[in-house]
């Protein structure tokens, strides 16, 4: 199976700033890649697919890229409703996801 | 507008069967992909298999010997079944649309303990 290595495991950032979460493939996923945002007790939301794709009602803050083996979620201009678990999902392969990132407000 | 929503029991006894319903609304499931998805404890996150919208499954090879979806097209409803349960597989399961998962049910804890 695919394994995915998501950094970093935790996040501190203020209001208005830039984050990046970054995920890793064991191996060539070519842009099969999903990302997603869940907030406690709830079930995840999809933000991005096809590793640059937005979904339908994201706010345009939230950005994917990479390719290959090298993945990132970008959030700009960071909100108070951004405080979530984000996590990466490969769909390349069966599907496997990274451990999440805990973002959190400084 | 799509949604899922998972049944069952909360609590099942290990070397039992855990046995989950999803339904769902607006969308049919003879379009698509439907699978299940479980988040365990520490927030680990795994996808255990899909049913196509063919009726064709796919399994997560660690669970393989183990598990079976199955469907209900004259209801609109697709089925998980987990055959000798233990402690490891307590979590919360949810159903999603989708190789990625862009609609998801609200979750159901299931509790593996005697």
């Amino acid at each position: 199976d695919i394994q995915m290595t998501q950094s970093p495991a935790s996040l501190s950032a203020s209001l208005g700033e830039t984050v990046t979460i970054e995920c890793r493939a064991s191996e060539d996923i070519y842009n099969g890649l999903a990302w997603y945002q869940q907030k406690p007790g709830k079930s995840p939301q999809l933000l991005i697919y096809n590793a640059n794709s937005l979904h339908t009602g994201v706010p345009s803050r939230f950005s994917g890229s990479g390719s290959g083996t090298q993945y990132s979620l970008k959030i700009n201009s960071l909100q108070s409703e951004d405080v979530a678990s984000y996590f990466c999902q490969q769909y390349y392969n069966y599907p496997t996801f990274g451990g999440g990132t805990k973002l959190e407000l400084k | 507008e799509v949604q899922l929503q998972e049944s069952g029991p909360g609590l099942v006894k290990p070397s039992q069967s855990l046995s989950l319903t999803c339904s769902v609304t607006g969308y049919s499931i003879t379009s698509n992909y439907w699978g299940w998805i479980r988040k365990f404890p520490g927030n680990k996150m795994e996808w255990m298999g899909y049913i196509s919208y063919s009726g064709s499954t796919s399994y997560n090879p660690s669970l393989k010997s183990r598990i079976s979806i199955t469907r209900d097209t004259s209801k609109n409803q697709f089925f998980l079944q987990l055959n000798s349960v233990t402690t490891e597989d307590t979590a919360t399961y949810y159903c999603a649309s989708g190789h990625y998962f862009d609609y998801w049910g609200q979750g159901v804890m299931v509790t593996v303990s005697s």
